[in-house]
């Protein structure tokens, strides 16, 4: 099974409100990953959780706060975002941080911000 | 400089015929990874084909190989026997770093239609 799920599927959110995207895989995977894709765009690095340990930012905004509370689970906190910040947010994991380690990506959160 | 760069937006096939989407990459690791992946509208990266920088053959996982020529740089994907749920996006990556970790870097993507 390569199953990553997120939740919600789609999200619109207000600029003052405080929302959370979540994410899920089940394969034992170590390593966990949040990207950003704009439209006609390829997908944007945003963090890397390896071993539940922040191990990459990649000069993300503070209004986004990433959040593994356990090797099965990866939370991306949202708060305060602007219009721009809409986008295709996508999950994805991978056996460990390797060369040849796949990465399994979840189908997405499309956000709207207003 | 682009590191993953994929000259072709967008590409007609017909179907039943085979089709080459072309990768290009640029690294001065020895070790490294290339992936293709497919996005449908629907928006999930699928996972199709890894080739490591160490091996020796082409990979290949169904109607799916990668022509990897190492000195050229290039990874191209060969789709065999188009069908119309292969149209969607389709993105070459490569993973490349150190012990400390590698980061997957994403070309821009090319658009396959397949046409009945």
């Amino acid at each position: 099974d390569t199953e990553v799920t997120q939740t919600p599927k789609h999200l619109v959110m207000g600029m003052t409100n405080k929302k959370s995207l979540k994410c899920e895989q089940h394969m034992g995977h170590r390593a966990m990953y949040w990207y950003k894709q704009k439209a006609k765009k390829p997908p944007e690095l945003m963090f890397v959780y390896s071993y539940e340990k922040l191990s990459i930012n990649e000069s993300v905004p503070s209004r986004f706060s990433p959040e593994c509370p356990n090797s099965s689970l990866l939370n991306l906190h949202l708060h305060a975002l602007q219009p721009e910040d809409s986008a295709l947010y996508l999950c994805a994991s991978s056996p460990r941080t390797g060369r040849a380690d796949t990465q399994y990506f979840g189908p997405g959160t499309r956000l709207t911000v207003l | 400089a682009q590191k993953i760069t994929q000259t072709q937006p967008g590409m007609f096939v017909q179907e039943k015929e085979a089709v080459t989407l072309d990768c290009t990459y640029d690294t001065s690791d020895q070790s490294y990874g290339l992936f293709w992946y497919k996005q449908p509208s629907s928006g999930e990266m699928i996972f199709l084909i890894y080739q490591g920088s160490y091996d020796e053959q082409n990979a290949t996982e169904g109607r799916y190989s990668l022509n990897f020529q190492k000195a050229r740089k290039s990874a191209n994907l060969v789709i065999s026997a188009s069908q119309l749920g292969d149209s969607a996006m389709y993105f070459c990556a490569m993973r490349e770093g150190n012990t400390g970790g590698f980061k997957t870097i994403f070309g821009a993507g090319t658009r396959l239609f397949v046409k009945a």
